[in-house]
Parts: C-alpha cells; sequence; structure tokens
C-alpha cells in the first residue's frame, strides 16, 4: 500500500546542534509536504515540494526532495528551544486525491 | 489563527452513544479533509470532501459518517461509539485539494468512557 515512513520517531538533541528527519515512501510520490505540530496544537504547513531533486530553505530550515521523489528530508541548523514539536512529511500520490501523513519525527531540545 | 473553526473543542461521551464534530472551512476553501490522531500518534486519513462531494477515502470505519454541506462546513458523525474511538479529530480544508497545502483546525478531543 502507500504508506510514508519517517525516521527517526523521536529524537533529543541539544540546543544549538543540528537535526534531520527523514522521509521515505516505496511508490513516486506527485509532491510533498512538511508540517510542524507543537505539543497540544495543529499540525501548520511548513512548505511543499514539487520538483525532482528540489531543495528549499527557510531560515536555519532545508528541505529536499529526492531524485526519484520518494524520499525527503528536513535538516534544521543550530536548534532553538522553539523548534520543539513533532515534524510530519505528507505526500499525494498520482492519480490519488488523498494526502498521506508520515509517521512524524517528534523532536525535543535539551537546553 | 488558521480560519478553520472546530466544534465543539472537548467531547466527552459514554460507549455505544452517537456524536457529531462540526468544522468549517476557511474563507474560499473547497476541500475539507479529516484526519484522526490518537495518543501520542501520527494523523490518519478518514475522508475528503470537494465543493461538497467525496473525493477520497481512508480506512474510515463503518461507525463514521461525514458530509460536506453546500455552504461548505463538514460534520463528521461517530456512533455506536467505543473506547478506541478516544482521539483527537482534526479537519483540514484547503483551496483546491490536490497540490495545495493544509490548514489544520484546532482539533475536537473526544474521550469515551
Amino acid at each position: 500500500g502507500q504508506q510514508v515512513m519517517q525516521i527517526p520517531q523521536y529524537q533529543h538533541v541539544q540546543e544549538g546542534e543540528d537535526f534531520t528527519t527523514y522521509c521515505n515512501s516505496s511508490t513516486t510520490l506527485s509532491n510533498i509536504q512538511w508540517y510542524k505540530q507543537r505539543p497540544g496544537g495543529h499540525p501548520v504547513f511548513l512548505i511543499q515540494l514539487v520538483k525532482s531533486g528540489e531543495v528549499k530553505k527557510q531560515k536555519r530550515l532545508t528541505f529536499q526532495f529526492g531524485e526519484a521523489k520518494k524520499n525527503s528530508s528536513l535538516h534544521i541548523t543550530a536548534t532553538q528551544t522553539t523548534d520543539v514539536g513533532t515534524y510530519f512529511c505528507a505526500g499525494f500520490y498520482f492519480g490519488n486525491e488523498k494526502l498521506t501523513f508520515g509517521t512524524g519525527t517528534r523532536l525535543t531540545i535539551i537546553p | 489563527d488558521s480560519g478553520v473553526t472546530q466544534t465543539p473543542k472537548h467531547l466527552i461521551t459514554a460507549t455505544g452513544q452517537r456524536v457529531t464534530l462540526r468544522c468549517s472551512p476557511r474563507s474560499g476553501d473547497l476541500s475539507v479533509y479529516w484526519y484522526q490522531q490518537s495518543l501520542d500518534q501520527g494523523l490518519q486519513f478518514l475522508i475528503q470532501y470537494y465543493n461538497g462531494e467525496e473525493r477520497a477515502k481512508g480506512n474510515i470505519l463503518e461507525r463514521f459518517s461525514a458530509q460536506q454541506f453546500p455552504d461548505l462546513h463538514s460534520e463528521l458523525n461517530l456512533s455506536s461509539l467505543e473506547l478506541g474511538d478516544s482521539a483527537l479529530y482534526f479537519c483540514a480544508s484547503s483551496v483546491e485539494g490536490r497540490d495545495s497545502p493544509l490548514h489544520f483546525g484546532n482539533g475536537t478531543r473526544l474521550t469515551v468512557t
């Protein structure tokens, strides 16, 4: 079936360290989106990647979409306490209207 | 504020009962999605509507049903509730559906006792 896996499930980092979460699909994706959910909050859209090999940056966040459009990554440089939360990737598959969310990576920051 | 309104915020009910969750999408958004999030779990897709019509269906139980009305608000009906139905139910809306960012409401926390 169409599933989106994310690793790691949990990540604890010291403030100031970098963080990366990886997203993998067994099937080619039409596009991929990234969301952040703060503890007790709702998912908030961060970015969408559409093209093969696309790289986008938002301040300390770098998003990549793989050449085969089956994987993606989110890298945060020099984490801050405000980065705490769960990061989800979510993908649309060709011919399918539903947005499938990955399993999420929960990031905690040690001050 | 995402512009998506969900009511009620909290709901506590007993097993076997029926509840209705309501969602008003952002102004101008035609597509509404429903997701279920159990404690510390991911987001499980339930169903999607676009301009009043069902567009996609996930692993939604037969005890659950939904619809989108002409004014574009949506309702999720959960019946014969079981303890395992306790979860956070999110509604999200987007402009068109595919390839559009989803804007989530604050969710309805359902507790079945």
